[in-house]
């Protein structure tokens, strides 16, 4: 059971170019979630998807886009990259929202650098 | 704004010793979580914690929430090395103008357990 799977692992970006993570959950969860994680920090909220065509903004979404593309697979687009976004990023996906207690499962994290 | 504050931040203690992660959180809320991240891995769910005076328990890890002094524990007993790991605890901020998946997560507890 691979659970949350996330692409590329390592990335290295020039600024102003631009990327999508990829990521995919086989738990068939509806809602799903990025965050980033920042050194000695905790995880922010990048964006949510309560379920597929849906899509909120998290706690820091300036510089990012998404994409819910069914639902399996919800993808993080950053149009031009800036050092600022060189960060871990971490995909997640529940079952169901956090406020009925659902328990959120991350995936291993896409590790990206900006120059 | 929600905040959450863990402390201690850095814990070294040796084996089979007893502490105490303590996390602390600026307004109401009735959903808290713990993770454990190992270096460079994702985040693993310890505890779901969803409502006043909830205790869980798995092996060496107890967790229990007072919702009325807005503040979590993770109780440590008879550490072992295996448990060297950052530890997280998140609290639930969709009713404060979170969008829904929206955990403000403490800066971590980094935890190293020496024979």
């Amino acid at each position: 059971n691979a659970g949350v799977t996330q692409t590329p692992k390592f990335q290295v970006l020039k600024t102003g170019q631009s990327m999508t993570l990829q990521c995919a959950q086989d738990m068939n969860h509806n809602s799903m979630y990025w965050y980033r994680q920042d050194p000695g920090m905790g995880l922010r909220l990048i964006y949510y998807s309560a379920s597929e065509g849906t899509t909120d903004k998290g706690e820091v979404p300036n510089g990012y886009n998404v994409s819910r593309l069914n639902k399996r697979e919800f993808s993080l687009r950053l149009e031009s990259a800036a050092p600022s976004q060189t960060s871990v990023y971490f995909c997640a996906s529940s079952d169901g929202p956090i406020f009925w207690g659902n328990t959120i499962y991350f995936g291993e994290g896409s590790w990206l650098t900006v120059v | 704004e929600l905040k959450v504050e863990q402390n201690p931040l850095f814990l070294s203690m040796q084996e089979g010793k007893n502490y105490t992660i303590y996390c602390n959180y600026s307004t109401t809320s009735d959903r808290l979580y713990w993770y454990r991240q190992d270096p460079g891995k994702s985040l693993e769910s310890l505890f779901v914690l969803l409502s006043n005076g909830a205790v869980k328990q798995e092996g060496r890890l107890m967790a229990s929430l007072d919702t009325k002094a807005r503040l979590s524990t993770l109780h440590i007993t008879a550490a072992v090395h295996d448990l060297s790991a950052t530890y997280f605890c998140a609290v639930d901020a969709t009713n404060y103008g979170g969008s829904q998946g929206n955990l403000i997560f403490g800066k971590g507890t980094k935890l190293s357990v020496k024979p």
